[in-house]
């Protein structure tokens, strides 16, 4: 069981807009910064959001990262089939000195 | 663009140490810009980082594998490395070596993420 809590499966219609959750606790989410990660089936997982709610260059302004407190969301807009992917939050935990992932949501459009 | 590739045996055995070289191409491994670290995820399951690792030799280990855990840096090869202990079936797993931007701690991600190659315990 992950100190990061994701919800393990989302879906929306092509087109709609969809939210991931990452909440965790103040030694992680509420003091560190958080990243987001895409892994397409059978792919390796793949930076989408750094620093909170920045995105890498090649990232479609589609997806955006937020943070309050101890709670940071994934938010994908306009989605695609391809966009069906396992999504992972991760940070630093301070207290356990490790870099944690939360486990994974399921995206999948329908 | 920098590129990994991770590379080692497919299968160890229950006890024996598991091995794993990651080689960076693209750009250099003695870059001050960059962490170099593993990352690992059991058949089906959520991914978990192992460790991650500076040119000079800089390591973070994650505590719960700490104690048989062993990176290292070949920066002639332009190679990192991942050595596994008393390794058993909860192991098995794809492997994955990434490019770490660690700014400070508690500010890091991951990108790029090599291929990943899957390692199997069993006699």
């Amino acid at each position: 069981q992950s100190v990061l809590t994701q919800p393990p499966s989302v879906s929306a219609a092509p087109g709609q807009k969809v939210t991931v959750s990452c909440s965790g606790s103040s030694s992680n989410i509420g003091n560190n910064y958080v990243s987001w990660y895409q892994q397409l089936p059978g792919t390796a997982p793949k930076l989408l959001i750094y620093e909170n709610n920045q995105r890498p260059s090649g990232i479609p302004d589609r997806f955006s990262g937020s943070k309050s407190g101890t709670s940071a969301t994934l938010g994908i807009t306009g989605l695609q089939t391809g966009d069906e992917a396992d999504y992972y939050c991760g940070t630093w935990d301070s207290r356990l000195s490790v870099v944690i992932f939360g486990g994974g949501t399921k995206l999948t459009v329908l | 663009q920098l590129q990994l590739q991770e590379s080692g045996p497919g299968l160890v055995k229950p006890s024996e140490t598991l091995s794993l070289t990651c080689t960076v191409s693209g750009g250099s491994i003695s870059s001050s810009s960059y962490f170099w670290g593993w990352i690992r995820q059991p058949p089906g399951k959520g991914v978990e980082w192992i460790g991650s690792i500076y040119y000079s030799g800089t390591t973070y280990y994650n505590p719960s594998l700490k104690s048989r855990l062993t990176m290292s840096v070949d920066t002639s090869k332009n190679q990192f490395s991942l050595k596994l202990s008393s390794v058993t079936a909860a192991d098995t797993a794809v492997y994955y070596c990434a490019t770490v931007t660690q700014v400070r701690m508690g500010l890091n991600w991951f990108d790029p993420w090599g291929q990943g190659t899957l390692v199997t315990v069993s006699s």
